[in-house]
């Protein structure tokens, strides 16, 4: 079974507001964690990422925050956009490995 | 750079007929994936190479089969396709398998019938 997976599968954000989309994992041994974001109809790109040895990291209008105690893993969009309308994955690697398990994606809608 | 170009975009195949995707980047990067993403869920990865002539299954490899003889190049073959194998399939790159950034291509949208 997949070791990464999304709580909810859609989210719907008023624009302005701040959004926040979980994840939950189970493989401990994962030490690198990464959100990608794919626009319809385009590949997937790449957000933000976070080492396990860490527990919040900070890129524009994005945070992702860590909880290895209950393998829980949240991408924090401020001021959510038109343009952040999209699916967004987590996605995670074991230490040392050269593949990314992706979760099945949360569908991000924003209201204007 | 063009990045990670794919091709076709679109194809449509019969059952038993087979096709291959092709795959290529200017990167000049060594590690290189194929997965497929069904409707509404996630990417499995189908085959990954961390460099030229060295290949390695991934989590659903069953139905495909790739091959790296440049850096450039990672061809995806689908021998007698399967409604099964009606998916997107994304190519990706990366610089090194450490850190987690994947470059992907647009993607190829299959359809078996």
């Amino acid at each position: 079974g997949e070791s990464v997976g999304l709580h909810l599968p859609t989210l719907s954000v008023q624009e302005g507001d701040n959004s926040i989309i979980n994840c939950a994992y189970s493989n401990s041994a994962s030490d690198y964690f990464i959100w990608y974001k794919q626009e319809s109809g385009k590949g997937p790109q790449f957000i933000i990422d976070i080492r396990s040895n860490m527990d919040k990291r900070q890129g524009q209008r994005v945070t992702v925050l860590l909880n290895k105690t209950v393998k829980h893993l949240s991408l924090q969009i401020a001021a959510t956009q038109p343009g952040d309308s999209a699916v967004y994955f987590c996605a995670e690697r074991g230490h040392g490995d050269y593949k990314l398990s992706f979760g099945a994606g949360t569908t991000v809608t924003v209201r204007a | 750079n063009a990045g990670v170009t794919q091709t076709p975009k679109f194809r449509i195949l019969k059952i038993g007929q087979s096709m291959t995707l092709q795959c290529t980047q200017d990167m000049n990067h060594n590690y290189m994936y194929w997965y497929r993403q069904d409707p509404g869920m996630g990417l499995k990865l189908i085959y990954y190479s961390v460099g030229a002539g060295i290949t390695d299954k991934g989590e659903v490899p069953n139905g495909y089969n790739v091959s790296r003889s440049t850096t450039e190049d990672f061809p995806l073959r689908l021998e007698l396709a399967a409604p099964s194998q009606t998916s997107v399939y994304f190519c990706a790159t990366a610089g090194t398998g450490v850190t987690g950034e994947l470059f992907f291509g647009e993607g190829s949208r299959l359809t078996v019938l």
